[in-house]
């Protein structure tokens, strides 16, 4: 079946640090890539997403490259501030109608940025 | 455009009971997808539905059920709560076009809490 493999948390940056949050997936055919965050006490919020080979999805300063060779969708921003201090969760949904709305999450892992 | 929405936000019940949960997705979405979060198990999917039926199914016990209505708003259900159910429910809006590449928008989600 599908899985998705997220680094371990948590993650601790100082404010205007790289950060880089490592995301591997299992599945078959050819899967849709996303990342998802979560702030306290509020469901989740697409970040960005890719939809095929070396697509790279981006936003608010993020950035994802999806990577069918390595099987990889990693995370990276280059300046983080304290306000994207958050869980981030990288998901993958199957690419045929069927189930396209069915998805796989990671574990998550949260990051905590300190002035 | 309003985004998805969920009531109850918080509920308390007791061991036993039964709970319904509602869901209101994005206007113009017809696929409303199911997830359960917990600290141990992470995020996992329930259920979607699409067109009043049900498309897709986790591996959940039958205790979970939902519905959906003919103006897209879907309703979860569980009936005879354990403990073990007490986690944060979220809800998921999306388009379900034809090619298969979808992209869900999560609600805020309802907290509930089995005593």
């Amino acid at each position: 079946g599908n899985s998705v493999t997220q680094m371990e948390g948590p993650v601790t940056l100082s404010e205007e640090a790289f950060l880089t949050i490592n995301c591997t997936y299992t599945a078959t055919g050819y899967p849709s890539l996303f990342w998802y965050v979560q702030y306290p006490g509020e469901g989740l919020q697409l970040l960005l997403k890719a939809t095929k080979a070396d697509d790279k999805g981006s936003n608010k300063g993020f950035e994802a490259t999806y990577r069918k060779e390595t099987t990889s969708f990693h995370l990276e921003k280059g300046s983080v501030q304290v306000s994207d201090s958050a869980v981030y969760f990288c998901a993958l949904s199957e690419g045929n109608t069927g189930t396209a709305s069915k998805l796989t999450f990671g574990t998550g892992t949260r990051l905590q940025v300190t002035l | 455009k309003a985004g998805v929405t969920q009531t109850p936000r918080y509920l308390i019940k007791t061991r036993g009971q039964q709970v319904t949960l509602s869901c209101s997705p994005i206007s113009g979405h017809r696929s409303v997808s199911w997830y359960q979060q917990t600290p141990g198990q992470g995020l996992q999917f329930l259920f979607e539905y699409f067109s009043e039926t049900q498309r897709n199914k986790g591996n959940f016990p039958g205790r979970f059920s939902g519905r959906q209505f003919s103006n897209s708003r879907s309703e979860m259900n569980v009936s005879t709560l354990e403990l073990g159910d007490s986690a944060l429910y979220l809800c998921a809006s999306s388009l379900r076009l034809s090619g298969g590449q979808e992209t869900q928008y999560f609600g805020p989600g309802t907290r509930l809490l089995v005593l």
